[in-house]
């Protein structure tokens, strides 16, 4: 199962909005309404920003929103902010049943 | 508090084995899958396997088939990652999650550092 595909690196000013892409193919991202994005900051564990293509867990600010067009998945995050910058990490649920993360993309915030 | 609570970071030499491990509290443990996931330093996230605490029902990736063995007690709600023949490239962050739904992990456990070295 071949990692999906993200953007190594993305930057924004604060107030600005970014989106970060999510490719796979029709054996995960295209099959399955299952993807997931992930907040990474550095020393600490991933944390759940987006479930099932745009849904937001309780908690998290409504600047992050996702959607899914064919094999690609997105990430936008409105009005970024300092704290925003961190590594992301998107995720499908696979025809195998089982899951696939992204390579991974670093926001920065300049 | 929904929680998992992994063990502390390891150093060990290669050939040895190894079990790690990742508590959950404050949810009926049996309910739900535990994922293992590694992050090699300065890597992505890799996803390695999941299991069924319930009744010990276990998927992995095919890139870990044969290299890592996930087991769970569920007497003391606790979910393990074993090694028992551990290489240098083994060195990772290796952190447990909790899935809900089909595609999401929403409580993920601190991490556990696994450093392999002569």
């Amino acid at each position: 199962q071949s990692a999906l595909t993200q953007p190594a690196s993305v930057s924004g000013s604060p107030g600005q909005s970014i989106t970060i892409s999510c490719t796979g193919t029709s054996s995960d991202v295209g099959d399955y309404n299952y993807v997931s994005w992930y907040q990474q900051h550095p020393g600490k564990a991933p944390k759940l920003m987006i479930y099932d293509v745009s849904n937001r867990p309780s908690g998290v600010s409504n600047r992050f929103s996702g959607s899914k067009s064919g094999n690609t998945a997105s990430l936008t995050i409105s009005g970024l902010q300092a704290e925003d910058e961190a590594d992301y990490y998107c995720s499908s649920y696979t025809s195998s049943s089982t899951w696939v993360f992204g390579g991974g993309t670093k926001l920065t915030v300049l | 508090e929904v929680q998992l609570v992994q063990s502390g970071a390891e150093v060990k030499k290669p050939g040895e084995s190894l079990k790690i491990s990742c508590k959950g509290s404050g949810y009926r443990f049996t309910s739900y899958w535990i994922g293992w996931v590694r992050q090699m330093p300065g890597k992505g996230l890799e996803w390695m396997g999941i299991i069924y605490p319930g009744d010990s029902d276990t998927r992995k990736s095919p890139s870990f088939q044969g290299q890592v063995t996930i087991s769970a007690d569920k007497s003391i709600s606790t979910a393990y990652l074993q090694w028992s023949s551990l290489k240098a490239s083994d060195t990772a962050m290796y952190y447990c999650a909790r899935r809900i739904g089909q595609g999401t992990f929403d409580i993920w456990g601190q991490g556990t550092m696994v450093t392999v070295s002569s």
